[in-house]
């Protein structure tokens, strides 16, 4: 089965600072997806990868996608304490079996704590 | 329109009651998925629905777990004679149709569920 490894567990950062996550997989990743998710919120939608290389922006928020499309990460630039919450990687599994599945398999998830 | 609803957002029940869980997903999403996140296991899939085919129930724990989706719309998780091990967070997500990595699922703020 499909695993993904999030690094680190926790951060804690001081604002303005810059800041990256890491997630890995033991399986070549065709979708992967990045949510943010705070207490009450559930998960918020920030970007999905596909290509191998493939990089993606929003605000200060960067996800890349290595070229072997085993790793991916998120970057945080000038941390701001609107950036706190946990960070989820998922993977669609879909093209591991070639069966076709549609539930995500996630990370267990990085903490980040923006200090003011 | 509006995001995914659930309700209640918070339910505390004693060990042996039934709950119902309620979903509402984007309007004119076909694909309903419940997730369960328990603490330290990150998030687990349940079970998916799309349109009205025969859901998918792969990932429910026990028997005590059921769900049903009605007019293709709303969906009810419904636990019976809960253990203290159902208590979690309960997360549902929609998407516009299954179709593997292309198909991004957006997630509701979800039900904390509290068995005493």
């Amino acid at each position: 089965s499909q695993e993904l490894e999030q690094s680190p567990q926790s951060l804690i950062v001081q604002e303005g600072k810059n800041l990256t996550i890491n997630c890995t997989s033991s399986k070549t990743l065709y979708g992967l997806y990045w949510y943010k998710q705070k207490y009450g919120e559930g998960l918020i939608f920030l970007m999905m990868l596909q290509k191998g290389g493939e990089e993606k922006s929003h605000e200060k928020i960067t996800a890349k996608l290595d070229e072997k499309k085993q790793q991916s990460s998120l970057h945080i630039t000038a941390s701001q304490p609107s950036h706190a919450g946990i960070y989820l990687c998922g993977a669609d599994p879909f093209s591991y079996s070639g069966a076709g599945s549609y539930q995500l398999t996630f990370g267990k998830g990085t903490k980040l704590s923006v200090i003011p | 329109g509006a995001g995914v609803s659930q309700s209640p957002s918070n339910k505390v029940t004693e060990k042996g009651k039934d709950v119902e869980l309620r979903c509402d997903p984007i309007s004119g999403h076909t694909a309903l998925y419940w997730y369960r996140q328990s603490l330290g296991q990150g998030l687990e899939f349940l079970i998916y629905f799309q349109g009205n085919s025969a859901p998918d129930k792969s990932g429910l724990p026990s028997d005590r777990f059921s769900a049903e989706r009605t007019g293709g719309s709303v969906s009810t998780l419904t636990i019976q004679r809960t253990q203290q091990e159902d208590s979690a967070v309960y997360l549902c997500a929609s998407s516009i149709s299954s179709g593997g990595y292309t198909d991004t699922q957006y997630f509701g703020p979800g039900t904390r569920l509290t068995v005493l």
